[in-house]
């Protein structure tokens, strides 16, 4: 399979544990994309890299929150001390650049996702 | 930063008819409108994408269209067929990050 893929897909843990996911992209993308989205919503933008630069948080971003790419390829995110608010799918994404896609497109393409609940 | 507003929430149709689902942006600096399909349990897949140098993009069934100075896209869907119930999500983008709208459920009964 040369999609997006996360592990694990599902994960329940209690309240205050830390919890870690990874993502592996599409072998040539340059991007990565961290989203959440909860039930009856749009996925929620967390952040992104470029190789293995993180360029983007979002202000929603709590401090609890971390996120990986040091090798430019795979990620990984951490939620420390996890809450129940922190339910979720949390979805990773992955594009090339638009400038070296040569399409002009920048289609980000999604993994499976990782359902996390946290009791 | 980008505020995206999509509407129906709930589209229902008979087979055959069309379906039409609406989005606004706030950020006149997006130029890349992109429509995923999720259906229930798995990942959101794009279905079309339109950039903002074009007006109208179709790909058999669907079509997208981009009004620009009323920064408004509209997603099309003609002779609709009950594989096509899922929920529909709108999305814009200036350069990296998407902003979602929140979606629109839609179901087409035979």
């Amino acid at each position: 399979d040369t999609g997006v893929s996360q592990d694990p897909r599902h994960k329940i843990t209690k309240r205050g544990q830390n919890v870690t996911f990874r993502c592996d992209p599409i072998s040539e993308h340059n991007r990565l994309y961290w989203y959440r989205q909860t039930l009856g919503q749009g996925p929620e933008f967390l952040t992104y890299f470029q190789n293995e630069a993180q360029l983007e948080k979002s202000r929603l971003l709590s401090d609890r929150f971390s996120a990986e790419r040091p090798k430019g390829s795979f990620s990984t995110l951490e939620i420390q001390r996890t809450e129940q608010g922190d339910s979720a799918m949390y979805l990773c994404a992955s594009s090339s650049s638009w400038w070296t896609s040569g399409s002009g497109q920048e289609t980000q393409y999604f993994g499976p996702g990782t359902r996390l609940l946290v009791l | 930063g980008e505020n995206v507003e999509q509407h129906p929430s709930t589209l229902s149709v008979q087979e055959g008819d069309s379906a039409v689902i609406k989005c606004t942006y706030s950020d006149s600096a997006s130029n890349y409108f992109p429509w995923y399909k999720q259906e229930l349990g798995k990942r959101p897949q794009l279905i079309i994408d339109i950039r903002s140098n074009v007006g109208e993009k179709k790909d058999q069934r669907i079509a997208v269209t981009l009004n620009k100075t009323a920064k408004h896209f509209s997603l099309h869907i003609t002779e609709t067929q009950p594989e096509d119930s899922a929920v529909y999500f709108c999305a814009a983008t200036g350069y990296s990050t998407l902003t979602f709208g929140k979606g629109t459920m839609l179901l087409v009964s035979p």
